[in-house]
């Protein structure tokens, strides 16, 4: 099994841009969750999804931020626009049935917003 | 509410025993965890144990849990460079969404 993939690993922009994050969760796996990770804040659970529907999106940050999942093997973050404030690594992780808990991250992106 | 606490450092030496602790606040925990984050990997889960335990050993791992102090810990024995990383406690709540809450991690410095 490859794991979760995502993509791109790093990622640079100016300002103002629009960011896309991209993840493919293990196959089978019913729940993908999106974390911020910050030396300031820590890891931060941003959204997730259950069967590709979204079920807790408090912690995403603001307007700015919106995630989907359109099928069961896809979902992207998107920051629009970006600020030098969401520079981070960014985490996708998937669980099986019954066991979020068990999680299984990806190798994350680095975002760096100048 | 959920709160999960760990130290942010400990520092020891290649061949001794490493102990990471953690202690939580939810007496309703479920499953207790113990994630190891490598430099520029994402978590990898480690090892978990049931509420209803008081002890679980794999190979060079041993997880203690004292429901009644909420307090858990990691054991590493015969510790290697290669264990050097951030440790991560998370905790999921009965009746909760099962969405685990993480402790700020504990980065393990192995030096030789």
């Amino acid at each position: 099994d490859a794991g979760v993939i995502q993509s791109p690993r790093h990622e640079v922009t100016e300002m103002g841009q629009e960011v896309t994050l991209r993840c493919k969760p293990i196959s089978g796996h019913n729940s993908l969750f999106w974390y911020r990770q910050t030396m300031m804040r820590g890891l931060e659970l941003l959204i997730y999804f259950n069967n590709n529907v979204p079920i807790d999106d408090s912690g995403m940050p603001e307007d700015r931020f919106s995630a989907k999942m359109p099928n069961a093997s896809f979902s992207t973050l998107k920051i629009q626009p970006s600020e030098p404030r969401d520079s981070a690594v960014y985490f996708c992780a998937s669980s099986p049935s019954g066991g979020a808990g068990e999680q299984y991250f990806g190798p994350g992106t680095r975002l760096t917003v100048t | 509410g959920e709160d999960v606490e760990q130290s942010l450092f400990l520092s020891v030496r290649e061949g001794d025993s490493s102990v990471i602790n953690c202690t939580y606040t939810d007496s309703s925990s479920t499953y207790l965890y113990w994630y190891k984050q490598e430099p520029g990997a994402g978590l990898q889960l480690l090892t978990y144990i049931f509420s209803n335990m008081d002890m679980k050993q794999d190979q060079r791992l041993t997880v203690l849990l004292n429901k009644k102090d909420k307090h858990l810990s990691l054991r590493i024995a015969d510790t290697q460079t290669g264990d050097s990383a951030i440790y991560f406690c998370a905790e999921t709540v009965t009746g909760g969404s099962y969405i685990p809450t993480f402790g700020r991690g504990t980065s393990l410095i192995v030096h030789p």
